[in-house]
């Protein structure tokens, strides 16, 4: 079935350095979503792709959605200490309503 | 708006035990799902809805169920709790091609 894998698992920056997480489907999706979740908190939704190649900006925030539209990922840039959590992406499974998590991968920012 | 409302917030269940844990939403979404939370696992989608009525499997639904009488509710049962159902339990609803909106989540303890 359809697996949605992301990378890394965890990643520790020092306040100000970028951050990268990375999202690959073994099957093309209809669209991807972000969230980000705060240690002892729920997930909140960020964003959603829709189209081959697209690029979304929030602040400091970019999500890209690959060309065959089978993988994404999210940039940090600068980071701060109110980023730290764990970033989640998520693709659909055949039809709507049937939304599949990758692992998420778990930020900490030291300042 | 409420968002989306979770009951019980704690719960500690013996194994063999029976629960029913609420979940209800004031949007209108037509989409509405749980999932598990386990450390390293991500979120696993047990069951999911797309309409009053309709509900299908998700990732992991052995010893849970589901039912969907109406738009804003959608409760998950637990037949005969075991300690490998212990976990963070989290509801979430959306509108068709949208982001989820999440519950604050049940935490669940079975002994």
């Amino acid at each position: 079935g359809q697996q949605v894998m992301q990378i890394p698992q965890y990643q520790h920056v020092q306040e100000g350095e970028d951050f990268t997480t990375y999202c690959n489907s073994s099957t093309t999706l209809s669209n991807i979503q972000w969230y980000k979740q705060r240690p002892g908190g729920h997930p909140v939704f960020l964003i959603q792709l829709v189209k081959s190649g697209e690029v979304k900006k929030q602040k400091r925030l970019t999500f890209q959605f690959g060309e065959a539209k089978k993988n994404s990922s999210l940039h940090i840039t600068a980071t701060q200490t109110t980023d730290v959590g764990t970033y989640f992406c998520a693709g659909p499974r055949n039809q709507g309503g049937k939304l599949i998590f990758g692992q998420g991968t778990e930020l900490s920012v030291k300042p | 708006n409420a968002g989306v409302t979770q009951t019980p917030k704690f719960q500690v269940l013996k194994t063999g035990q029976s629960m029913t844990l609420q979940c209800a939403q004031d949007m209108n979404h037509e989409y509405m799902s749980w999932y598990r939370q386990d450390p390293g696992m991500g979120l696993r989608l047990i069951h999911y809805s797309v309409g009053a009525g309709i509900t299908d499997q998700g990732e992991v639904p052995n010893g849970y169920n589901v039912s969907r009488s109406t738009t804003e509710d959608f409760p998950l049962r637990l037949l005969s709790a075991a300690p490998s159902q212990t976990s963070v339990y989290f509801c979430a609803s959306s509108g068709f091609s949208y982001g989820y909106t999440f519950g604050s989540g049940t935490r669940l303890t079975v002994v």
